[in-house]
């Protein structure tokens, strides 16, 4: 259980495009998911906590014109770079939280996608 | 003061050894504590969880907590080369994202 899937793995896209990845929790529902981002040898960054049916919520220094968070529903939450630069590549992932149940704080992860901006 | 904080490592461990990672914790209202491996290019995977003091096995696996020192660690016995990871050290401080220490680095010498 507690199967959480991101697609797409990788992806490598030119400057100036804009890209989506998609986040799904294929075994529970998940009001809340997270997204990060990682770079080599450097520890997770939280971006943002997508709350289903409402905005997201996003950590200081994140531009959320730039991340665009959309979670729709409670096994979905997708985020769109837009505009991507060479800066922007990265591991991106994300993590989806069950709904309830001492479970509740457990965050579980997906494989992450690994994005190249050329 | 980070508010959750690991030796970076790497710690390095003969095979069949006990590993022992450490992790402290700044915010006293903290609640639940876990532990995540990662492999290098991969994304973190569960490992461990443990809500209250003492200790909590699972398998090769032990957590322990202690709340009063704001203290939780991770011991793996009979470390295998397959250990070989950046183990993560995650707190929920009562916030709604878990918030997670930098990592350590283990390696696991056959």
């Amino acid at each position: 259980g507690a199967v959480v899937s991101q697609h797409p793995s990788r992806v490598i896209c030119k400057s100036g495009t804009s890209v989506k990845i998609e986040c799904r929790s294929l075994d529970f529902q998940a009001t809340t998911m997270f997204w990060y981002r990682q770079f080599p040898k450097k520890s997770l960054m939280l971006m943002a906590t997508s709350n289903e049916g409402s905005k997201a919520t996003y950590e200081q220094g994140v531009e959320k014109d730039k991340f665009l968070i959309n979670h729709a529903s409670l096994t979905l939450s997708t985020l769109t770079v837009t505009s991507a630069h060479p800066e922007d590549s990265s591991f991106y992932i994300c993590s989806a939280r069950p709904v309830a149940g001492t479970a509740s704080y457990e965050q579980y992860f997906g494989p992450g996608t690994r994005l190249t901006v050329t | 003061q980070k508010e959750v904080e690991q030796n970076s490592g790497p710690l390095s461990v003969p095979e069949g050894a006990i590993a022992s990672l450490n992790c402290t914790y700044s915010d006293r209202g903290s609640q639940s504590f876990f532990w995540y491996r990662q492999y290098s290019g991969k994304s973190p995977e569960l490992i461990m969880s443990i809500y209250s003091n003492g200790d909590k096995e699972d398998g090769r696996f032990t957590a322990q907590l202690n709340k009063a020192s704001q203290y939780v660690s991770l011991l793996i016995r009979d470390s295998q080369p397959s250990d070989s990871a950046t183990y993560l050290c995650a707190v929920n401080p009562g916030r709604r994202a878990l918030t997670f220490g930098s990592g350590t680095r283990l390696q696991v010498q056959p």
